[in-house]
This record gives structure tokens, C-alpha cells and sequence, in this order.
């Protein structure tokens, strides 16, 4: 079945630095791939999303690359600030599978001042 | 406003006792899905609904019960027979479609005494 794996957290960064949250998948048919944000006490928000190869999802400094060929989907950020220290998930939405959304086990980001 | 409320918040429980969690959206999105959060876990799916009048078990169903009478509202139970209800819960809606992405409600955290 289809599966996604991220990097396990914490990752702990100083602010202004250079993120990278890996995110791999399996799955049977051609995906759309998403990354969401869990900030404290709250449910998830749509982060980005890249519905085909190739694609790069952007929103708020982040992005991430639908890459087919290494079934990946790496979530970027230039310069971290305090104010992204949140839980992020990645996710995919496989049409063979009834479009169902598999998720990640979340990677939990501190960003320190 | 457009969205998706969970109510309560906050809910504690005495053993043995069944309690009813509230989902109510206004996207007029035609799936909704239940998923339980454990502290440092990922999302995993307790019951979902494609169509009014009609819904599916998901891979931790044991324990609960879920009802889809109105295309707005989707009401999780979480029974005596559930045993180990603490836990976060998120409510979440789709318009459809393998490119769809989630909306998630506020959440609701339910505490055991």
C-alpha cells in the first residue's frame, strides 16, 4: 500500500538558518503530494501541495519539488524564523487508492532565537 | 465565516462513559473524516464519509461510532468500549477528487479521568 516517510524530529534550528524536512513516499499510481503544518493545540493547515512531477509547491518562504524520480518531496526553507516552530506532515493523495490521504509521521521544528 | 467547527475544545470523561464529539462544516464538502492524534504520532483514521447516509470504517474504528444523517454534520462517538480514549481528534473535510487536499477543524482534545 501506499506509505510516506519523513526525517524524525525534533529538528532544531537557530533562526535564519536553512531547513530541510525530507519526506519519501510509496504509491501505487501517480500522487498529489502535500505538506501540512500543526502549529500548538491546533489542527492541520494546507502548507503547500504539488499535483504532478515537477511541480513545486511554494507558500509562506517554503517549497517543496515533486520529484518522480527519487519519489520525494523535501520541504525548504531559506531562513527559518522563531515563529515556524510547528509540526509539519507530508502527505499524498493516490487516485488508485480511492484518494485517500496517507500521512507522514510529522517532524516536529524548533526554531531557536 | 467558512470553515469547519469542533466542539467542545476541551472534554473530559469519566471510565465508562460514552461521549459524542461534534464536526459541523459550511464548504458544503461532500467527504468528511475523523482521525485521532496521539501526543508525538501522526494521524490515524478512525471513520470516514464519502455521501450522506453512508460512511466507512477506517484503520482504528474499534470503539467508535460515527453517524452522516445531514451533509453538514459529522458526530464521532467515542464509546466505553474504546480503551484508551485520551487522545486529539481532528475532523476534516474534502471536496473530492485525488487532487483535493484536506481542511481541518480546530480539534478536540479528550481527556479520560
Amino acid at each position: 500500500g501506499d506509505s510516506v516517510t519523513q526525517m524524525e524530529g525534533p529538528v532544531t534550528l537557530s533562526e535564519e538558518a536553512f531547513l530541510t524536512i525530507n519526506c519519501t513516499y510509496t504509491a501505487t499510481g501517480y500522487p498529489s503530494l502535500f505538506w501540512y503544518v500543526q502549529y500548538p493545540g491546533e489542527g492541520l493547515q494546507l502548507l503547500l501541495k504539488a499535483t504532478k512531477a515537477d511541480d513545486k509547491g511554494s507558500n509562506k518562504g517554503f517549497e517543496a519539488t515533486y520529484r518522480k524520480e527519487t519519489t520525494s518531496f523535501h520541504l525548504e526553507k531559506g531562513s527559518v524564523q522563531v515563529s515556524d516552530s510547528a509540526v509539519y506532515f507530508c502527505a499524498l493523495s493516490d487516485a488508485v487508492a480511492g484518494n485517500m490521504l496517507t500521512f507522514g509521521g510529522g517532524t516536529r521544528l524548533m526554531v531557536k532565537p | 465565516d467558512g470553515g469547519i467547527t469542533q466542539s467542545p475544545k476541551y472534554l473530559f470523561r469519566k471510565e465508562g462513559q460514552n461521549v459524542t464529539l461534534s464536526c459541523e462544516q459550511n464548504l458544503n464538502h461532500d467527504a468528511m473524516y475523523w482521525y485521532r492524534q496521539d501526543p508525538g504520532q501522526g494521524l490515524r483514521l478512525i471513520y470516514y464519509s464519502q455521501i450522506v447516509n453512508d460512511f466507512q470504517k477506517g484503520d482504528i474504528a474499534e470503539g467508535y461510532s460515527v453517524s452522516r444523517e445531514k451533509k453538514e454534520s459529522f458526530p464521532l462517538t467515542v464509546t466505553s468500549a474504546q480503551k484508551n480514549p485520551t487522545a486529539f481528534y481532528l475532523c476534516a473535510t474534502r471536496q473530492g477528487g485525488s487532487t483535493g487536499e484536506l481542511f481541518f477543524g480546530e480539534g478536540s482534545r479528550l481527556t479520560v479521568l
